[in-house]
């Protein structure tokens, strides 16, 4: 059974820090892995989807990385801002059933003024 | 064009009773998904459609749920006898197809309290 794990829960930097958010999952054989956004009360807005085939993706001020053989991601946000606070959330979709999403638990950012 | 919109919003019912819970796809969209947030939990699977057919319901927990999208749009996620645990956000999704590039585009979501 796949799990995901996001490291850490929550965290709080000064606005303009560089930051770094952790995803990682047991099982290997994914289909993709998307990040999303999440506001309090809303739904999720999709930032970046990475392909198994790729290892990083780029948005903006958003890159996202994959390493399919250690089973980890990471979300990278350069310059933050205070629009930036939200809960992020990783979710990975496995090769044997590709419309099964599981996602991990987010991680809340907040970025102070 | 339009997103993934949910309706209702919020809903509120007794225990035991039975609600309705719908969601509109993308136009186009031949994949539909439906998940469930707890409070400080990311999103759990419930189910996922391909076009009109439910092509993984093992996320569904018990045969209190039940979810249809008979002509491949509108899907309607049914539950019966609703106990106080059904309480959560229900998510809906939907994406172009089920290839490896589709984003999964979310709606707003469906808050239901059971009293």
């Amino acid at each position: 059974k796949q799990e995901v794990t996001q490291i850490p829960a929550a965290l709080s930097v000064p606005e303009g820090e560089n930051l770094v958010l952790n995803c990682s999952f047991t099982d290997s054989a994914i289909y993709n892995l998307q990040w999303f956004r999440q506001d309090p009360g809303k739904g999720l807005t999709s930032l970046l989807l990475i392909q198994s085939s790729q290892r990083e993706q780029t948005s903006g001020r958003l890159n996202a990385s994959l390493d399919k053989s250690s089973g980890r991601s990471t979300l990278y946000i350069a310059a933050s801002q205070p629009g930036d606070s939200a809960t992020y959330l990783c979710a990975v979709r496995p090769d044997t059933n590709a419309g099964k999403s599981t996602f991990g638990d987010g991680t809340t950012l907040t970025v102070k003024p | 064009g339009a997103g993934v919109s949910q309706t209702p919003s919020n809903k509120v019912t007794e225990k035991g009773k039975y609600v309705e819970l719908r969601c509109d796809p993308i136009s186009g969209h031949t994949a539909l998904y439906w998940y469930r947030q707890s409070l400080g939990q990311g999103p759990e699977f419930l189910i996922y459609f391909q076009g009109t057919g439910a092509a993984d319901d093992s996320g569904l927990p018990n045969d209190r749920f039940f979810a249809v999208r008979p002509e491949g749009s509108v899907s309607t996620l049914k539950i019966q006898r609703t106990e106080r645990g059904d309480s959560a956000v229900y998510l809906c999704a939907s994406s172009l197809t089920r290839e490896r590039t589709d984003t999964q585009y979310f709606g707003p979501g469906t808050r239901l309290t059971v009293l």
